[in-house]
This record gives structure tokens, C-alpha cells and sequence, in this order.
């Protein structure tokens, strides 16, 4: 069974700060995707960032890099000029990659790290 | 393009008492998850539907809930008798099914349940 831990339940940053968040997994499998998604005080979850295991390559979306370490199973999120819309519910999620390459299935998350941007 | 809609957005009810839940996916989406959320903690999977056949729902408790997405578009979750722990907030999301491909879960915005 896969299993998500991450060990900050909360963080704070100071705005136009660099934040960066920890993600540990556990899994057997050799393909399989993780996310970060943000989920602020509305309840809609949004998804920040995604991994594909088989790249080396870390992904970045704007302000959003993670630090995809495979052999460590650790996938961390950092934030770089933070800003206050930051604020929210952060989630490190995994999922299984399917045999012919896809992806179709359950998201296994961690229990979230509640980052909080103060001005 | 409208997102995922679910409704009512917020429900308190008595314990034993019975609640429905209803999710309105994408439009062209034809698989739809229902997650559940407790109070602090990450979401996690009852039930996935591809179109309107039941994928997964291994971690559905059946005694109490049910699921159905009659026609492959619509869903709807249901707790029947209620418990306290059943509070949490329901989460709907959906997604193509495209193979080969990733395809990217777009949630709604939940549905808060509270049992007293």
C-alpha cells in the first residue's frame, strides 16, 4: 500500500519570502505521478504541480519548483515570493501510474501542511 | 467552461438520520470520484465511477453508503444511517478518460457535513 506523510502540519512565511514544504511517500511501484494541491479556506482543491516519476527533471510552474528526489522518496514544494493568496491548506498527493501509461485512479494525499503569508 | 458542481454546500443533520449529496461533473468528463475529507486530514477515495460502472469502491462503507451515476453524467452520495463520524466534508471531482494519457482531477467545491 502507498502511504503519504507529511510532517509539517503547519508553516508560516513572511510575503516575498521562499517557503518549502516536505513530502515523504512510500510506494512499490516503479511509475506513478505526485502532486501538490492547494485547497484555501473555500474547500476547492487545486492542483499546483504535477511529477511524472520517470522524469529527472523537477518540475516548476512559475513561483512553483518541487525537488523530486526518487531513491529518497521525498518530494518537496517550494515557493518562492510569496504572497498573501498564498495562504492555504497544502497537499502532497501520489498515484499509481497505469501499465499502459495513463493515469485513472484514486489519489492517496497526506494530511496537509496549513501555510500561512503574513504581510 | 463550468467546473464541478455539487450541492447543498453545507448540511447538518441528526445522527440515524439519512442525507444525499449530489455532483454535477464536467461536461465530457466520464470518470467522477467521490473523496472524503475528516477534519484535518488529506482527502481520501469512496468511490470511482467510469461512466456509470463502479471502478473502485473498496473503501466505500456499504452497510451505510451508496453511490449511483445513472445516465454516466450525474452523481449521487448517499449516507443512510448516519453516524458522528461521518462528518467531513464530501469532495467530488472528475476527470476524461483518455488512455495514455494524465488526466487531471478537477474537484468541486464540497459538500459540509455536520452530524450532531
Amino acid at each position: 500500500a502507498q502511504t503519504v506523510t507529511q510532517s509539517q502540519p503547519e508553516m508560516s512565511v513572511q510575503e516575498a519570502e521562499t517557503v518549502t514544504l516536505s513530502c515523504t511517500y512510500d510506494t512499490s511501484e516503479s511509475n506513478y505521478y505526485l502532486f501538490w494541491y492547494k485547497q484555501p479556506p473555500s474547500r476547492q482543491m487545486i492542483l499546483v504541480i504535477r511529477q511524472e516519476a520517470y522524469k529527472q527533471q523537477n518540475a516548476t510552474e512559475n513561483r512553483f519548483s518541487v525537488n523530486f528526489q526518487k531513491a529518497a522518496k521525498s518530494f518537496s514544494l517550494k515557493i518562492s515570493d510569496s504572497q498573501l493568496g498564498d495562504t492555504a491548506m497544502y497537499f502532497c498527493a501520489f498515484m499509481k501510474q497505469r501499465n499502459y501509461g495513463g493515469s485513472q485512479g484514486n489519489l492517496i494525499f497526506g494530511k496537509g501542511t496549513k501555510l500561512s503569508v503574513k504581510p | 467552461e463550468a467546473g464541478v458542481a455539487q450541492s447543498p454546500r453545507y448540511k447538518i443533520i441528526e445522527k440515524r438520520q439519512s442525507v444525499a449529496f449530489w455532483c454535477n461533473p464536467i461536461s465530457g468528463h466520464a470518470t467522477l470520484y467521490w473523496y472524503q475529507q475528516i477534519l484535518g486530514q488529506g482527502p481520501k477515495l469512496l468511490i470511482q465511477f467510469q461512466n456509470n460502472g463502479v471502478v473502485d469502491d473498496s473503501q466505500l462503507p456499504k452497510d451505510r453508503f451508496s453511490a449511483e451515476r445513472l445516465k454516466g453524467v450525474d452523481s449521487t452520495l448517499k449516507i443512510q444511517p448516519a453516524k458522528l463520524e461521518d462528518s467531513a466534508v464530501y469532495l467530488c471531482a472528475s476527470s476524461l478518460l483518455l488512455a495514455g494519457s494524465y488526466n487531471e482531477q478537477f474537484f468541486g467545491p464540497g459538500t459540509r457535513l455536520t452530524v450532531l
